[in-house]
């Protein structure tokens, strides 16, 4: 069964700040990784889309990068602010099943 | 274009009543999943289905029952709800066709059973 781990659970950072994000997960025999934000009491919005041939995917200042022989994954949030604060989830696509494994997310604060 | 759409937003239910969740897409996506989502925790699998018909167990199906019809709607029936229902739930679509393509998510459906 594939496990997904998102360290760290939460983090708080000043605006301004680079920061990263990480995704480990156990079966590297993946089709793809996606990256999620998700705002308290809201659904999920996707935000990158890496497939399993690719190593990284960038979209304005996030940048994601997957090396699957590791098992890991990192999103890379540059110039952070409090608009990113939110919840990040990192969900992986397995070869041997239909659904996207979870982690249970970093909840992120970025401070004026 | 409305992507994935659940009702109700909210819901509030008494132990033992019964409810159907809805969901529906409009981008002709073959697959379609039932997450729940706990406090603290990661979205686990409930049922999903590969196509008008076909469904499955995922994670955790116990208490719940599905079924699809056509491609487009996906509801997840609660039978006898217990406070261990209490959760938000989200479906999600993706379409396989054209390989590993991007899952897309509804707002959720907020449940609280008292």
């Amino acid at each position: 069964k594939q496990e997904v781990t998102q360290i760290p659970a939460a983090l708080s950072v000043p605006e301004g700040e680079n920061l990263v994000l990480n995704c480990s997960f156990t079966d590297s025999a993946i089709y793809n990784l996606q990256w999620f934000r998700q705002d308290p009491g809201k659904g999920l919005t996707s935000l990158l889309l890496i497939q399993s041939s690719q190593r990284e995917q960038t979209s304005g200042r996030l940048n994601a990068s997957l090396d699957k022989s590791s098992g890991r994954s990192t999103l890379y949030i540059a110039a952070s602010q409090p608009g990113d604060s939110a919840t990040y989830l990192c969900a992986v696509g397995s070869n041997s099943g239909y659904a996207l494994n979870f982690g249970k997310g970093t909840s992120l604060l970025v401070t004026p | 274009n409305a992507g994935v759409t659940q009702t109700p937003k909210f819901r509030i239910l008494k132990i033992g009543q019964s409810m159907t969740l809805q969901c529906a897409q409009d981008m002709n996506h073959n697959y379609m999943y039932w997450y729940r989502q706990d406090p603290g925790m990661g979205l686990k699998l409930i049922y999903y289905s590969v196509g008008a018909g076909i469904t499955d167990k995922g994670e955790v199906p116990n208490g719940y029952n599905v079924s699809r019809s056509t491609t487009e709607d996906f509801p997840l029936r609660l039978e006898l709800a217990a406070p261990s229902q209490t959760s938000v739930y989200f479906c999600a679509s993706r379409d396989p066709g054209q390989g590993a393509t991007e899952a897309f998510f509804g707002q959720g459906t907020r449940l609280t059973v008292v």
